[in-house]
């Protein structure tokens, strides 16, 4: 089976960075994603990790780490309009996308 | 934007009745799946579709079946409606399994009393 974990909320200054955690347990690893939700609205793809190492995005980064099982999606610069749901998901060996609850980030100034 | 609908957006029903979600969409994805999202639980996955009339079981497909007869429509039936199926459905489509990522339709708001 899989497991995935990430704090169920967080809080950040508009304009500091906030890293966002995710921790998995997986039989065989197919790459990890990260999607943006805003309340009410479908997901939206932000990322996708498959190799260890730093993939950035303009203000967006994340990092996975295989052999611990962790991820984390940096945000910089924050703006009001980064208030959102982040959920991480990860795809196993051969199985479909398997999502985490979600990170529910509040951005104040 | 990828070209996912789903219809209806909102529904009311009374349990124990039939509903019909249908997910359109215009991308020629060989990929789509259904998932339910609820406080507490996140998106979780209920069937998806690797094909025409290739479809298999998800996380929490009990109560539900699905259909797809063409490539650019996947149908999620709930068979006897329960108040425990309350919840927002959403589509996704990809064009491969892996790696590539998933885009999601708009949602279904069901309320089932």
């Amino acid at each position: 089976g899989q497991n995935i974990d990430q704090p169920t909320e967080m809080t950040a200054t508009e304009g500091a960075i906030v890293q966002i955690n995710c921790t998995y347990q997986t039989s065989g690893f197919n790459g990890l994603f990260w999607y943006q939700q805003h309340a009410g609205e479908a997901p939206t793809f932000l990322s996708y990790n498959v190799l260890d190492g730093l993939e950035e995005k303009g203000r967006f980064s994340s990092f996975l780490s295989r052999s611990k099982g962790y991820s984390y999606l940096l945000l910089k610069e924050l703006q009001m309009k980064d208030s959102a749901s982040y959920l991480c998901a990860v795809r196993g060996g051969n199985t479909p996308l398997v999502f985490g609850k979600g990170t529910r980030l509040s951005v104040i100034a | 934007d990828a070209g996912i609908t789903q219809s209806p957006r909102h529904k009311v029903t009374e349990t124990g009745t039939p509903v019909t979600l249908r997910c359109h969409q215009t991308e020629n994805h060989r990929y789509m799946y259904w998932y339910r999202q609820d406080p507490g639980h996140g998106l979780r996955l209920i069937h998806y579709s690797y094909g025409v009339k290739d479809t298999d079981k998800g996380e929490v497909s009990d109560g539900y079946s699905v259909s797809r007869s063409k490539t650019e429509d996947f149908l999620l039936t709930l068979e006897s409606a329960t108040s425990s199926q309350t919840s927002v459905y959403f589509c996704a489509i990809s064009e491969l399994a892996n790696p590539h990522e998933q885009y999601f339709g708009p949602g279904t708001r069901l309320t089932v009393t």
